[in-house]
């Protein structure tokens, strides 16, 4: 079984502070990791794919890093605003692993104005 | 493009009884997921179809559930009988082509089920 850990499991900030998730995973045989971001009563939606130590990769005032060697990935929002409110996914693909995605329990972040 | 369709959203039976989900994947997307999603858990892979072929079924439990995917495109998920720890968002997910696992996959609304 995969070990996929996010952290923090639940966050409260307030409108307009930075803030930044961690999804830690198996180093070896790493093939791509997936974050989503998941709105209460709506569809998990996909946010980056990432496939190379190094990588990063931002959408608007989201961005992710992505350490291979260490087996772990940042996800960072700066100034949060209360639509950013959800649960935020990751999901790392291992070779060996049946080659499919094995989601983390996520973060449950909720912006407050 | 329209995204892709599930339904019911809602589901309450009570245990023992039988319950089927429906899903409509994104058209041309050859590939479609089914995924259990329990209260405080990340979503599990029950099912992957390649078109109308099976890829993945290792987590599927064989014994209550079955899906299938006719002339591969909607899929349909039944669970016979229900039991207790079923209650859960099933998640219905397609996308392009299997082997490109670097491509994001495309979920649907979801159908939430509650077992009595």
């Amino acid at each position: 079984i995969l070990n996929v850990e996010q952290s923090p499991q639940s966050l409260h900030v307030q409108e307009g502070d930075s803030t930044n998730f961690t999804c830690s995973f198996p180093s070896s045989n790493f093939y791509a990791l997936h974050w989503y971001r998941w709105e209460t009563a709506k569809s998990p939606e996909a946010l980056f794919v990432m496939t190379l130590n190094g990588d990063e990769k931002k959408k608007g005032r989201i961005s992710a890093t992505l350490n291979t060697k260490e087996g772990y990935s940042y996800l960072y929002i700066k100034g949060s605003q209360p639509e950013d409110s959800a649960t935020y996914l990751c999901a790392p693909i291992l070779t060996g692993g049946g080659n499919k995605l094995t989601f983390g329990t996520g973060t449950q972040l909720k912006v407050e104005l | 493009e329209a995204g892709v369709a599930q339904s019911p959203r809602y589901k309450i039976i009570e245990k023992r009884q039988s319950v089927a989900f429906w899903c409509n994947p994104i058209s041309g997307h050859a590939t479609l997921y089914w995924y259990q999603q329990i209260l405080g858990q990340g979503p599990k892979l029950l099912i992957q179809f390649q078109n109308n072929g099976v890829v993945d079924d290792s987590q599927l439990p064989k014994d209550r559930f079955s899906a299938e995917r006719l002339k591969g495109v909607d899929s349909t998920l039944k669970i016979q009988p229900a039991k207790l720890e079923d209650s859960a968002v099933y998640l219905c997910a397609s996308s392009p082509t299997s082997g490109a696992l670097n491509q994001p996959q495309h979920f649907g609304d979801g159908t939430r089920l509650s077992i009595l």
